[in-house]
């Protein structure tokens, strides 16, 4: 059982150029997430989906674009790299939950280690 | 906006000392999570808190949540070189759908 696994682990880029993250799970959860991980500033939210076919916007959703076109798979697009961002992308995913207040725990992968120069 | 803010943002302790880090958020509660990142690694679930004033318990770890719900706490009781790590609290964000609010993190050194 992989769980969340995203690829690629690292990569560098230049400023420009674009690139797309994968993030792939078998748990059969309905929301799946992505966040960015910054030094001292924790994970913050980019984008999510709550289905197949659906999307919406984070926290800091500006400069990325995202699609789930299949409901195991949740991909991140930059379309023309920026220094700013710079940092450490995370995927997760979580059963979906009955209500506004209630909660799921998270499952997050590896991790993106992504270098824009 | 809603923010929850995790105190302290570093601790170096030695093994066998205690070790608390604190989360306080802007706005009431509905429940709080705790995850902990190993470094280099990701963040892993480790508790959710639900009710006022609960606490939890696995091993040498305690958990609290406050009265109020809008605050809550991690204590590890002496501390092992295992215990290194990243601790962040997250509350449910606005909106619903499982979002999350998380702390910046307390980064924690053990040595021994």
């Amino acid at each position: 059982n992989a769980g969340v696994t995203q690829t690629p682990k690292f990569r560098v880029l230049k400023t420009g150029q674009s690139m797309t993250l994968l993030c792939a799970q078998d748990m059969n959860h309905e929301y799946m997430y992505w966040y960015r991980q910054d030094p001292g500033m924790g994970l913050r939210l980019i984008h999510y989906s709550v289905g197949e076919g659906t999307t919406a916007k984070g926290e800091v959703p500006d400069g990325y674009n995202v699609s789930r076109l299949k409901k195991q798979n949740f991909l991140l697009g930059l379309e023309s790299a920026a220094p700013s961002q710079t940092s450490v992308y995370f995927c997760a995913s979580s059963y979906s939950v009955r209500g506004a207040y209630s909660n799921q725990p998270q499952h997050f992968g590896d991790g993106t280690r992504l270098s824009i120069l | 906006g809603q923010q929850v803010m995790q105190i302290p943002q570093y601790q170096h302790v030695q093994e066998g000392e205690d070790f608390t880090t604190y989360c306080n958020s802007s706005t009431t509660l509905s429940n709080i999570q705790w995850y902990k990142q190993r470094p280099g690694g990701h963040p892993v679930f480790l508790i959710q808190l639900v009710k006022s004033g609960e606490v939890k318990k696995q091993k040498r770890l305690t958990f609290q949540f406050g009265e109020a719900k809008k605050n809550s706490s991690l204590h590890i009781t002496a501390t092992q070189t295992t215990d290194v790590g990243t601790y962040f609290c997250a509350g449910l964000g606005t909106g619903g759908y499982n979002k999350l609010i998380f702390g910046a993190g307390t980064r924690l050194a053990v040595h021994p």
